[in-house]
């Protein structure tokens, strides 16, 4: 069984609907990052929390370190938040990030 | 937010030859660094930790011979892939952390895609 497992693989959203992407994690953690890959490869971090919920935008992520499960919310979906997020979550000892296989969404418009 | 940039953003070369690749933070120190690798519809996989001042420590199965890590400013670490061939060909993206900021938090490059014919 994967570290950290993410569903759904894939997602395909209409445009304006509210989406929610999920991770699971089995390893102590200092902290969850959630990550934005666009077509062309480059990764943008969106989120790191260690605990409660952040909100920036159209995005909320929040996490439970007791059921170790992390949630990130698009609010008012658009076809520009199309790509692959991907969680990963540094360990709770050393420095190292464990990634999820990601989620890729297409928004439809 | 810290911005971190590589060089260059896409290479293509022949097989046998060197490529180096470089991860620069822009607006932070960083003294750690790391190296990823992604192949096509993967997720990233960790290649080797760069310290500012250290060896580089590499992860199972990345030989240290093959990718040369040099990490000698705390603004700038380099990856060398020597005498590259087409199984090299992949993404490879570096993340910093930022010494005076949160100490979890990592910031990532671009990414270089690297074409090895």
């Amino acid at each position: 069984k994967n570290e950290v497992e993410q569903s759904p693989q894939n997602l395909t959203a209409q445009e304006g609907e509210f989406i929610t992407i999920n991770c699971s994690y089995s390893v102590g953690i200092s902290a969850l990052h959630w990550l934005q890959q666009h077509p062309g490869g480059g990764i943008v971090s969106l989120f790191m929390l260690s605990s409660g919920k952040k909100k920036h935008g159209r995005l909320i992520a929040t996490i439970n370190i007791q059921e170790k499960h992390s949630s990130l919310h698009i609010t008012a979906s658009h076809p520009r938040d199309s790509a692959v997020y991907i969680c990963a979550v540094g360990r709770e000892y050393g420095n190292k990030l464990v990634f999820g296989a990601g989620t890729i969404l297409r928004v439809k418009s | 937010g810290a911005v971190v940039s590589q060089h260059p953003s896409r290479v293509i070369c022949k097989s046998g030859t060197s490529v180096k690749i470089e991860c620069r933070s822009l607006d932070f120190q960083a003294t750690t660094m790391f190296w990823y690798r992604q192949f096509p519809k993967q997720s990233l996989m960790l290649m080797a930790t760069s310290n500012e001042g250290s060896k580089a420590t590499y992860e199972q199965g990345v030989e240290k011979d093959k990718f040369l890590i040099n990490h000698a400013s705390l603004t700038l670490s380099t990856l060398t892939v020597t005498s590259a061939h087409p199984e090299d060909s992949s993404f490879y993206i570096c993340s910093a952390r930022d010494l005076g900021a949160n100490h979890n938090e990592q910031f990532f490059g671009p990414g270089t895609r690297l074409t090895v014919l």
